[in-house]
């Protein structure tokens, strides 16, 4: 079964810093890689997502992420952050026809 | 083109108490996902189901609970006789074709508290 690593749960910013998620994966077969975006109460939002192709994925809101078969991770990152980008972000994996999530990282940018 | 639809968006029951928590998936969607969020846990799969059949039921709970997605109306997740850790989001998703385009589009959660 896949499962999905993400540390650092609660990640504190000021606006116009550099933010990078750390995501590794574990999974057997050909994956698809995806990132997940939950602002405060509201449902869960795909920022990305990793089929194949140029590893390097660029997603909405400048977000972007990095495929890197070798080290099993799909790194989130975005150059310089703002107060909107307030959230939960969530690495998942698709095998089986389903997606595993990881626990999620708590992000608050202060203005 | 409305999204996930799920109702009720919080419910508050006693122990022992039934709880109905319902899913309409996106138009066109025939899979449906059910998703337990617990705070720091984030998402934990509970059941894939496709119209009339249940395709992936692993993480639901031996006991309580269960998932069916009839041929016509939503999804349902059902939970007899809840208890207080039955209290937590959960959140329905849908899909159109997970094996091509593997994405899940979500509801806004039923948000249970079990008193």
């Amino acid at each position: 079964a896949q499962s999905v690593s993400q540390h650092n749960h609660h990640v504190i910013l000021s606006e116009a810093a550099s933010l990078e998620l750390g995501c590794n994966y574990s999974y057997g077969g050909t994956v698809n890689l995806f990132w997940y975006v939950q602002y405060p109460g509201q449902h869960l939002q795909l920022l990305l997502k990793y089929f194949s192709g140029d590893p390097l994925v660029k997603g909405i809101k400048g977000f972007e992420a990095e495929f890197i078969k070798s080290k099993f991770s799909f790194n989130l990152r975005k150059p310089s952050v703002q107060w909107s980008d307030t959230a939960e972000y969530f690495c998942a994996v698709n095998g089986n026809n389903r997606l595993a999530f990881g626990k999620g990282n708590q992000v608050v940018v202060i203005p | 083109n409305a999204g996930v639809m799920q109702n009720p968006r919080h419910l508050v029951r006693r122990r022992g108490q039934e709880a109905r928590l319902r899913c309409s998936p996106m138009k066109g969607h025939s899979h449906v996902y059910w998703y337990r969020q617990l705070p720091e846990e984030g998402l934990k799969f509970m059941v894939y189901l496709q119209k009339e059949n249940i395709i992936d039921e692993s993480g639901m709970p031996k006991e309580r609970f269960s998932a069916e997605f009839p041929k016509e109306g939503p999804s349902i997740l059902r939970i007899q006789q809840v208890v207080r850790g039955d209290s937590a989001a959960y959140f329905c998703a849908s899909s159109l074709n997970p094996a091509i385009t593997g994405e899940l589009f979500f509801g806004e959660g039923s948000r249970l508290t079990v008193l």
